[in-house]
């Protein structure tokens, strides 16, 4: 099983529609969790973190934690075609200090 | 902020030729530090991970090699590449009292 998963996508939405990613992780002693943009040769830029369960709401993007069901997910409202890009699943393990990165969804937004 | 500063951006390699691919970090102290490879359409695998100066942590068995000799240098080598090494190498680090990583620009490896 890997510590993180993703769907591959890629998920097309057409302009002004709600996309919405979701991950599952298998360590239950995850701390924090993040959603990371990576545009086609670029590094990874953080856009969201959640640390509690339930929902935290950044502009456009809602992040929600389910700790009970190792699943966190992205909301992003209102989608752009700039929000085209590759968007990882990252958690961080306490532990072992290490942050874990699920395959990533490639997002497409349809003008 | 810290800033993370990877040289080169990109990179043309031989087989059986060594690696040496560097890190830096300003803007803070005692940070944990990261190296990822990202295959052509792929995730980000996870290397090696650093707590501390000296101290390394592999994550994957292969002919690479990591080393902190200072709080904010991390250096990446091999001594003979292999095609399989080609990828996207990023560094990160987590600052002190943080769980989020920054990521450095990258360097694209292609070995020949």
């Amino acid at each position: 099983q890997k510590e993180v998963e993703q769907n591959s996508g890629p998920l097309s939405v057409p302009e002004g529609a709600i996309a919405s990613l979701n991950c599952t992780y298998s360590d239950r002693g995850s701390q924090s969790f993040f959603w990371y943009r990576q545009y086609s040769g670029k590094s990874p830029e953080l856009i969201m973190f959640i640390y509690s369960n339930g929902d935290k709401e950044d502009g456009r993007f809602t992040a929600q934690l389910n700790k009970a069901s190792q699943y966190v997910s992205l909301l992003i409202r209102d989608s752009q075609p700039s929000d085209s890009a590759t968007y990882l699943c990252a958690v961080y393990s306490g532990g072992y200090q290490k942050v874990t990165f699920g395959t990533g969804t490639k997002l497409q937004v349809i003008p | 902020s810290q800033t993370i500063h990877q040289w080169p951006a990109t990179l043309v390699q031989p087989v059986g030729s060594p690696l040496s691919l560097e890190c830096t970090v300003e803007g803070t102290s005692n940070p944990n530090l990261y190296w990822y490879r990202q295959a052509a359409g792929r995730g980000l695998q996870l290397l090696f991970y650093s707590v501390g100066i000296g101290q390394i942590s592999s994550e994957v068995p292969q002919n690479l090699s990591a080393s902190r000799p200072q709080d904010r240098q991390f250096i990446l080598s091999s001594k003979k590449l292999l095609l399989s090494d080609s990828g996207f190498y990023l560094c990160a680090t987590v600052p002190p009292r943080r769980t989020e990583a920054f990521f450095g620009q990258g360097t694209r490896l292609t070995v020949v």
